[in-house]
């Protein structure tokens, strides 16, 4: 089966400005999880999907936002970009009663 | 406020030599994660925990979990360099939110 993949892998930005992140889960997963990692705060989570419902969120500000697709691939959106916001930005798929996560590689994300 | 707390946060050791990191939560869980995780990488699933008592072993690492005490280890046997990674583990609460709460992470350093 093939693992979890994000893309862009490495992104720059300005600050002010928006981005998009995607994630496709590994097949037949339905839930989609994202995370920030930072060397200051850790892994914190963002939000979770769950066949197209957002099911948890974590304690970011409203201009981050995701979605997810019928076919469980899941987007990322942050909008007007501050410098705090350059991080690492995980995404991971789960499924079934283990609820064991499988992560992708991360997109990088770098604001200017 | 639910917390994860892992202990210690760096470690440095000799090949060959022994430790154990520990992983303490605040909240009633049933379901404990074990990932690792390289410089520069995505997180790996090492173990899943699921029940009290629970004990998984996969080569010089061996995790257990203790649901009463709301304590998880990962003993580390024989060290090589190999095993040089930053160690994280996860709780999900019982409260019925897929929602990982991971801890601090601990970094070890194995020296040849």
């Amino acid at each position: 089966k093939a693992g979890v993949t994000q893309t862009p892998r490495y992104l720059i930005k300005t600050r002010g400005q928006q981005v998009t992140l995607s994630c496709s889960p590994i097949s037949g997963h339905r839930s989609v999880s994202w995370y920030q990692q930072t060397p200051g705060q850790g892994l914190q989570f963002l939000f979770e999907y769950f066949s197209e419902t957002q099911r948890n969120k974590g304690n970011f500000p409203g201009r981050f936002s995701g979605r997810q697709f019928s076919n469980s691939r899941s987007e990322m959106n942050v909008s007007t970009l501050e410098l705090g916001d350059s991080a690492l930005y995980l995404c991971a798929s789960a499924q079934g009663a283990l609820y064991e996560q499988y992560f992708g590689p991360g997109t990088r994300l770098t604001v200017t | 406020e639910l917390k994860v707390e892992q202990n210690p946060l760096f470690l440095s050791m000799q090949e060959g030599k022994n430790y154990t990191i520990y992983c303490n939560y605040s909240t009633t869980s049933d379901r404990l994660y074990w990932y690792r995780q390289d410089p520069g990488k995505s997180l790996e699933s090492l173990f899943v925990l699921l029940s009290n008592g629970a004990v998984k072993q996969e080569g010089r690492l061996m995790a257990s979990l203790d649901t009463k005490a709301r304590l998880s280890t990962l003993h580390i046997t024989a060290a090589v360099h190999d095993l040089s990674a930053t160690y994280f583990c996860a709780v999900l609460p019982t409260s019925g939110t897929y929602k990982y709460i991971f801890g601090t992470g601990t970094r070890l350093k194995v020296l040849a």
